[in-house]
C-alpha cells in the first residue's frame, strides 16, 4: 500500500525559531493535508492543498504541495509555545463513490522551549 | 471548519462486552466517515469507510464482524466495538467528509480491563 515518510520525527526549538518538516510517498495524491494533533485530541485540520506546486498560508503557518505530487512541506513561523504538538501530513486518494482514503505519515513531535 | 463530536471521549468495559462510539457531524452532511485506530505514539490507522445507506469497507486486516459500523443517516455514523478484548483498547477517531477534505472527532479513549 502507499506509505508516508515523513520527518523529522521530533523536534525541539527555541521559542522564536522557525520550524520546517516534510513528507514524502511513493505515490501520487490528489490533495495533501496537515493536521496537528494535541494529547488526547482528535487532529485538526491546518493546511489542505489541492494542486501540484501551490503554496499556501494560514497564519504562521505555510505549505507547499510538491510538483511532483509526491510530497509536501510545512513550515511554521515565528514558533510560539502552543505551537507544541504532534503534525501530521495526510496524502488524500480518490478511492471512488466520491470518497477519498486519507493515508498519514507517523507525525512530527514539536517540542517549543520557551 | 466542519465539526465532528464523538461520544463517549472515554469507555471503560470489561472483557467480553460490547461497546458503541457514536460519530456526528453537527454542521454539515456526510455520505462517507471513516473510523481510524491510534496506538500511543504512533499514527492514526484506517480501519474502514463507512458510507451511509450502505455497507462499510474495511481496510486489510480489520475484523468486520468485530467492528461494526452502521451509517444510518447523513450525521451519524456508530462503531460497535464487540466481544472487547484488552487487546482491543485504544484511541479511535473518526473522521467526516466534507468535499476534499476529511474533519475529525475529538476521539474515545476505549479501555478494556
Amino acid at each position: 500500500g502507499q506509505q508516508l515518510n515523513q520527518s523529522p520525527q521530533s523536534m525541539f526549538i527555541q521559542e522564536g525559531e522557525d520550524v520546517s518538516m516534510n513528507c514524502t510517498s511513493s505515490s501520487i495524491f490528489n490533495t495533501w493535508l496537515w493536521y496537528k494533533q494535541d494529547p488526547g485530541e482528535g487532529p485538526v485540520l491546518l493546511i489542505a492543498l489541492y494542486k501540484a506546486g501551490e503554496l499556501t498560508s494560514n497564519g504562521r503557518l505555510t505549505a507547499q504541495f510538491g510538483i511532483t505530487r509526491k510530497d509536501s512541506f510545512l513550515n511554521i513561523s515565528a514558533s510560539i509555545p502552543s505551537d507544541v504538538g504532534i503534525y501530521f501530513c495526510a496524502g488524500a486518494a480518490y478511492s471512488g463513490a466520491g470518497s477519498y482514503q486519507l493515508t498519514f505519515g507517523k507525525g512530527t513531535k514539536l517540542s517549543v522551549i520557551p | 471548519g466542519a465539526v465532528v463530536s464523538q461520544h463517549p471521549s472515554r469507555v471503560i468495559c470489561k472483557s467480553g462486552t460490547s461497546v458503541k462510539i457514536e460519530c456526528r457531524s453537527l454542521d454539515f452532511q456526510a455520505t462517507t466517515m471513516f473510523w481510524y485506530r491510534q496506538f500511543p505514539k504512533q499514527s492514526l490507522m484506517l480501519m474502514a469507510t463507512s458510507n451511509e445507506g450502505s455497507k462499510a469497507t474495511y481496510e486489510q486486516g480489520v475484523e468486520k464482524d468485530k467492528f461494526l459500523i452502521n451509517h444510518a443517516s447523513l450525521t451519524l455514523s456508530t462503531l460497535t466495538v464487540t466481544s472487547a478484548h484488552p487487546e482491543d483498547s485504544s484511541f479511535y477517531i473518526c473522521s467526516a467528509q466534507d468535499r476534499d477534505e476529511q474533519y475529525f472527532g475529538p476521539g474515545t479513549r476505549l479501555t478494556v480491563t
